[in-house]
């Protein structure tokens, strides 16, 4: 059973340009979120979505980003006229659902390290 | 407001003596608890969670967590080190009174950077 899948690994991007992440949740999963990683900090709930549903996106930031997870294929964590602050590493997390998710143990993705030039 | 502390940046051990990377936490109610290990360029794995029951609970690799209520901790520990337990460490809760969507997101500490000596 393949785990949780990003890709790109690694994306640079020059400062105005927009970067798309994807993420592939493990088989059978059907809730998705999405954390941001600064150096040497841990990790920054962004959102929370289920199938064509946002959950929570109070970690989001208001301007610029945007996520979704349509009924088939991946959720995308897309980032509009990247800035260098944007720099960071973006972790995918899934979890099985159908019941609380507050006992549900998130399995995390490798990760997409976002470089803005 | 929900909060975790990881309050060493870095732990440092010889191989084969116990390790304790500590953790405390603060919740309006009773709290879910994780751990998780990262490797270097890597994603996150999960090691073990309290979620209620027995206080003592036991994980992948060894590792086991104990829950204090009262001193609101869920220190991780090892009996013995290993050099390949070299990783940086982070303690995550979950408030399970929360209500709607927030219910669903972790709440991370800084993480601790643990070294294994040979």
């Amino acid at each position: 059973n393949a785990g949780v899948m990003q890709n790109p690994r690694h994306l640079v991007r020059r400062r105005g340009q927009e970067a798309r992440l994807r993420c592939s949740p493990m088989k059978g999963h059907s809730h998705v979120y999405w954390y941001r990683q600064l150096p040497e900090e841990g990790l920054k709930f962004m959102v929370y979505l289920q199938k064509e549903n946002i959950i929570d996106e109070s970690g989001m930031p208001k301007e610029r980003f945007s996520a979704e997870f349509p009924k088939e294929g991946p959720s995308i964590l897309r980032i509009q006229q990247v800035v260098r602050g944007d720099s960071a590493a973006y972790f995918c997390a899934s979890s099985p659902g159908g019941g609380m998710p507050t006992g549900e143990t998130q399995y995390f993705g490798p990760g997409t390290r976002l470089l803005v030039l | 407001a929900q909060s975790v502390a990881q309050p060493e940046d870095q732990v440092n051990v010889a191989e084969g003596n116990p390790l304790t990377v500590k953790c405390t936490y603060s919740v309006s109610g009773n709290p879910y608890l994780f751990w998780y290990v990262q490797y270097p360029n890597r994603g996150l794995q999960f090691l073990l969670k309290y979620i209620t029951g027995d206080n003592l609970v036991k994980g992948s690799y060894g590792f086991e967590a104990e829950f204090n209520k009262s001193q609101t901790s869920f220190h991780l520990k090892k009996p013995s080190a290993l050099v390949s337990d070299s990783a940086l460490y982070f303690c995550a809760v979950r408030d399970p009174t929360k209500r709607g969507g927030s219910q669903g997101n972790l709440i991370f500490g800084k993480g601790t950077k643990l070294s294994v000596k040979p």
